[in-house]
């Protein structure tokens, strides 16, 4: 089993509309998630951090941790044709950050 | 935050050769992270750099072909040596701040021929 999993997508919404992203990881001792977005040709950029069980909001962005189910997730809500682009979850172990393979967003004009 | 310089932006290199990059923080970190982004992948960690010791390898990396520095709180070097065509990937430098989250520098796109 991967570390972390995502669906690699690619996941297509409406403008406007509510997109949301997926991710399951394996390592029960982890405390420390995050969401990264990358457009293509660039690296990665944080936009959400979150390390207790439940819902962190930030504009139109809401994260969500179920620790027990080791699953987080990604709400963007109003998505816009900027969202559109490659989202990385991510999952501290020990020093180090893992990544999972990204999921590619794409937001319909 | 943090603001990482990494440098060159991107190569073409021919098989057989080194590279070197270059990565500058503006602030003093603890811990430097090298990553591998290959064509259509995710990131993959390479090694953590630490200041004052060998850098830590990730299975499947070794020091040989990815030789790491780490000469002050600011800076970090790594290698890509003796190059092949699988080598052809992004590399990026990353820092963490705060509570782990990890801040990355612009990357370096490589081309081996």
């Amino acid at each position: 089993q991967k570390e972390v999993e995502q669906n690699s997508g690619p996941l297509s919404v409406p403008e406007g509309a509510i997109a949301s992203l997926n991710c399951t990881y394996s390592d029960r001792v982890s405390q420390s998630f995050f969401w990264y977005r990358q457009y293509s040709g660039k690296s990665p950029e944080l936009i959400m951090s979150i390390y207790s069980n439940g819902d962190k909001e930030d504009g139109r962005f809401t994260a969500q941790l179920n620790k027990a189910s080791q699953y987080v997730s990604l709400l963007i809500r109003d998505s816009q044709p900027s969202d559109s682009a490659t989202y990385l979850c991510a999952v501290q172990r020990d020093d180090k950050i893992i990544f999972g393979k990204g999921t590619r967003l794409h937001i319909l004009p | 935050s943090a603001v990482i310089s990494q440098k060159p932006s991107r190569d073409i290199c021919q098989r057989g050769t080194s590279l070197t990059i270059q990565c500058q923080v503006d602030s003093q970190v603890t811990m430097m992270f090298w990553y591998r982004q290959q064509p259509g992948q995710s990131l993959t960690l390479i090694a953590t750099a630490n200041q004052g010791s060998e850098a830590t390898y990730e299975s499947g990396f070794v020091i040989d072909k990815f030789p790491i520095s780490r000469p002050n709180l600011t800076f970090s070097t790594l290698t890509v040596s003796n190059m092949s065509p699988e080598d052809s990937s992004i590399y990026l430098c990353s820092v963490e701040k705060g509570r782990t989250e990890a801040f990355f520098g612009q990357g370096t796109r490589l081309t081996v021929v």
